[in-house]
């Protein structure tokens, strides 16, 4: 596998809480991304990074924001959780070859109540 | 955008019988086009791809054919063991960016 850690793997919140979910890559590669995953609707892409401090939006951003200050790090964050954001979500890699495959993390199973 | 639909969403197939999964894709700019494996509780993994200059790529059991013409690609899995049992995502490249456009997955069973 891919060296990619995400944390926490499991995470129960409240609405309205803030919650910061976390990517850590040992690949040194540039891009990387966020996507969630709900019954009926695949994987879709929430924000992604192209280097460090460079990020862009996906196509489901609403209420999620990223940062990334460090190659190997790359963290989501949920403003202000709500139910509509209980889901799985996914971190990615890709090195910076056009075309290449993206690798990606175990997930985090996050339930907003 | 790219828009990519997988078809069938569920297949039941017998042990030892090929399993085929059909995709389709809007862009015609996509050149590659990958394949991802989820098994339960875990993330997708890579198990194929292919590029535009390349109509068929074999790796052991696992097969995937493109069709630029037709817009279409399909995997396909010869001798079937329950461990294929899984979910698998095509995908297809989004021009201009490192971006994908995934499927919404297909889910297999292996019936032994």
């Amino acid at each position: 596998d891919a060296g990619i850690t995400q944390s926490p793997r499991h995470k129960v919140t409240e609405t309205g809480t803030p919650v910061t979910l976390r990517c850590h890559q040992t690949e040194n590669h540039r891009y990387m991304y966020w996507y969630r995953q709900d019954p009926g609707h695949g994987l879709r892409l929430i924000h992604y990074s192209y280097g460090v401090k460079d990020t862009d939006k996906g196509e489901v951003s609403d209420g999620y924001s990223v940062s990334r200050s460090k190659t190997e790090d790359f963290l989501l964050t949920l403003e202000s959780a709500t139910s509509s954001q209980t889901s799985v979500y996914f971190c990615a890699i890709s090195d910076s070859s056009y075309n290449s495959p993206l690798h990606f993390g175990n997930g985090t199973r996050l339930t907003v109540t | 955008g790219e828009n990519v639909e997988q078809h069938p969403s569920t297949l039941s197939v017998q042990e030892g019988d090929s399993a085929v999964i059909k995709c389709t894709y809007s862009d015609s700019a996509s050149n590659y086009f990958p394949w991802y494996k989820q098994e339960l509780g875990k993330g997708p993994q890579l198990i194929i791809d292919i590029r535009s200059n390349v109509g068929e790529k074999k790796d052991q059991r696992i097969a995937v054919t493109l069709n630029k013409t037709a817009k279409h690609f399909s995997l396909h899995i010869t001798e079937t063991q329950p461990e294929d049992s899984a979910v698998y995502f095509c995908a297809a490249s989004i021009y201009g960016n490192n971006r994908l456009a995934f499927g919404k997955g297909n889910q297999v069973v292996v019936i032994p």
